[in-house]
């Protein structure tokens, strides 16, 4: 099976603007969940989608969001983009239903000029 | 919310020895505990994971250890190799309010393991 696929891999963007990631599961998997990795805090969990509908949430800001869609496909947006959310963005996907076991995407590297 | 903390944050070995990373947890509703390993450029990879009514899980030469009553639990990685050098990571997750998910993981900051030939 193809593993969790994450587009675009790299990004640059200028503060102020807006950014979509995308994230494709492994075939099969219908809980995908969203981190933010950065060297001074570390893996941070966004989201957790199942289903289309959102799960569980972490403390981010209102200007992260996300969306699944009825083929398990998830995507993310950061609005209003501040210097401090330059970083690895990952993605993981889990089988089941419980959302554990999770398998994670190559991550998005998003660099705010 | 929850806390882990994982300690060394790096380790060093010669080919062959031991390892062991160990983490604690703070939340005692916390029952599924994954280990992860990332290589540079890569995302985190599962390499093992136990749940609260399990001690301990072997997966080859790797093991986790698992002590509820304490909060922590521990990686053991035996005769290393230098393809066992990346960073590690341990995690920790409790059900979500309607029961339903431990989609949410609370990781530690990592513990970069290097294996000397």
């Amino acid at each position: 099976k193809a593993g969790v696929t994450q587009t675009p891999r790299y990004l640059i963007k200028t503060r102020g603007q807006q950014v979509t990631l995308s994230c494709s599961p492994i075939s099969g998997h219908r809980s995908v969940s969203w981190y933010q990795q950065t060297p001074g805090q570390g893996l941070q969990f966004l989201f957790e989608y199942f289903s289309e509908t959102q799960r569980n949430k972490g403390n981010f800001p209102g200007r992260f969001s996300g969306r699944q869609f009825s083929n398990s496909r998830s995507e993310m947006n950061v609005s209003t983009l501040e210097l401090g959310d330059s970083a690895l963005y990952l993605c993981a996907s889990s089988p089941g239903t419980s959302g554990s076991e999770q398998y994670f995407g190559p991550g998005t590297r998003l660099t705010v000029t | 919310g929850e806390n882990v903390e994982q300690h060394p944050s790096t380790l060093s070995v010669q080919e062959g020895d031991s390892a062991v990373i160990k983490c604690t947890y703070s939340d005692s509703a916390s029952n599924y505990f994954p280990w992860y390993k990332q290589e540079l450029g890569k995302g985190p990879q599962l390499i093992i994971d136990i749940r609260s009514n399990v001690g301990e899980k072997k997966d080859q030469r790797i093991a986790v250890t698992l002590n509820k009553t304490a909060k922590h639990f521990s990686l053991h990685i035996t005769e290393t190799q230098p393809e066992d050098s990346a960073v590690y990571f341990c995690a920790a997750s409790r059900p979500n309010a309607g029961g339903t998910s431990y989609g949410k993981l609370t990781f530690g900051q990592g513990t970069i393991l290097t294996v000397h030939p």
